[in-house]
């Protein structure tokens, strides 16, 4: 079967760091993409992992380990506006729809 | 970046009723467009993958009957909610990546549909 494994809610405090995991079992794989949803909107794209290793764009960064079928997003110095929801999301293959796991609810307080 | 357009972003209707929701790519042209339902506090569901002048690949569970996709032309999509239901209220969400950019999908601002 298909699916992806995050945390359901993480909650952390200006300034910190978090990492949120994510674990995949799938039939086809053509890389791990990280999306962020604030209430009401639209996910927007924040990174996309094709290979194994560390892609790095401004406070975040995101991680994968084909082997481990396993990946994080790492968000640094945390601000309020980083309170969302976080997806991973998946490929079958090049072109295809992307599968969301269920999504990290992120809370940052002051 | 690429921008893909909603319309509309709320719409409430009568049960019974049918819905058009369009989903325009603005400065590319997609030849596959993909429908999404959310409920709220949950995850991006795919309902249908929309092909430029073929027959939508519905998902399993999602009656093709009840949730016509067209894909008329290269940068229009459009999902009609026949009959609806107030169990069809949800959140739909369209998407599409750009040409040469399959890594990234972008999303069209999403449409809250309330069926009273």
């Amino acid at each position: 079967g298909q699916s992806l494994e995050q945390p359901s809610e993480v909650t952390a405090v200006e300034g910190a760091i978090v990492q949120i995991n994510c674990t995949y079992q799938t039939s086809g794989f053509y890389g791990l993409s990280w999306y962020q949803q604030h209430d009401g909107g639209a996910p927007t794209f924040l990174s996309y992992n094709g290979l194994d290793g560390l892609e790095e764009t401004g406070r975040f960064s995101s991680f994968l380990s084909r082997s481990d079928s396993y990946g994080y997003l790492l968000l640094q110095e945390l601000q309020m506006k980083d309170s969302a929801s976080y997806f991973c999301a998946y490929h079958n293959q090049a072109g295809t729809a992307l599968i969301f796991g269920k999504g990290t609810t992120l809370s940052v307080s002051s | 970046g690429a921008v893909v357009s909603q319309h509309p972003s709320r719409v409430i209707c009568k049960s019974g009723t049918s819905v058009k929701i369009e989903c325009r790519s603005l400065d590319f042209q997609a030849t596959t467009m993909f429908w999404y339902r959310q409920f709220p506090k949950q995850s991006l569901m795919l309902m249908a993958t929309s092909n430029e002048g073929s027959k939508a690949t519905y998902e399993q569970g999602v009656e093709k009957d009840k949730f016509l996709i067209n894909h008329a032309s290269l940068t229009l999509s459009t999902l009609t909610v026949t009959s609806a239901h107030p169990e069809d209220s949800s959140f739909y969400i369209c998407s599409a990546t750009a040409p040469r950019k399959n890594t990234e999908a972008f999303f069209g601002q999403g449409t809250r549909l309330t069926v009273v």
